[in-house]
């Protein structure tokens, strides 16, 4: 059962547009979610949060969406560079439990 | 700060051989200590995961096993490899009493 989707695997953007990366969710009980950012041959980095509490967090020039009634957040980064080119996960979590990791999407922004 | 120390960093291994992944942790006592594997095309599934020495609990029935000897240390284990065990392995630690984890830079393992 995946709890957490992202049904896109990968993302093609132009530097400088914005880049928007979408997470789908089941379990009504999550009320903390996470993005992550994966390079090749490296461990997955924290990027931003946000709480169940809350329907948008902003951190420069990254920004995470959380919309409880569809089940979806999104990770909005404006303007997208070259070094943002990664795998994102997101994640998610209730009451302090595991995290829930969604299938990851690959971002490649073009110069 | 924290930091995670994984090796090694690649793997070739044969079908049928064992294994064991080290992992150690510092700069907090008594961490929450995970172990995930990124399988090709797929996202981060969680193995294991342990609040103390001694107590590890299992996520996903398989033939890999994992122990905590140590406060700091996290190992992952198996018998005999299978080639679906192939994969790219990461640690993780708790971050404080937060909700996020800080890996490790992980452990590509390729069984052959």
């Amino acid at each position: 059962d995946q709890q957490v989707k992202q049904n896109s695997p990968s993302l093609s953007v132009q530097e400088g547009r914005i880049s928007i990366l979408n997470c789908d969710y089941t379990n009504s009980m999550f009320d903390y979610f996470l993005w992550y950012k994966k390079y090749p041959a490296e461990g997955p980095t924290f990027l931003i949060s946000i709480s169940s509490i809350k329907d948008k967090n902003e951190d420069g020039r990254f920004t995470v969406f959380l919309n409880k009634s569809a089940k979806h957040l999104s990770l909005h980064i404006v303007p997208s560079q070259p070094g943002d080119s990664a795998v994102y996960f997101c994640a998610a979590s209730f009451s302090g439990s595991r995290l829930t990791f969604g299938e990851g999407t690959q971002l490649t922004v073009n110069p | 700060s924290q930091t995670i120390h994984q090796w090694p960093a690649t793997l070739v291994q044969p079908v049928g051989s064992p294994l064991s992944l080290e992992c150690t942790v510092e700069g907090t006592s008594n961490p929450n200590l995970y172990w995930y594997r990124q399988a090709a095309g797929r996202g981060l599934q969680l193995l294991f995961y342990s609040v103390g020495i001694g107590q590890i609990s299992s996520e996903v029935p398989q033939n890999l096993s994992a122990s905590r000897p140590q406060d700091r240390q996290f190992i992952l284990s198996s018998k005999k490899l299978l080639l679906s065990d192939s994969g790219f392995y990461l640690c993780a630690q708790r971050v404080g009493q937060g909700q996020s984890l800080h890996f490790g830079n992980g452990t590509r393992l390729t069984v052959t």
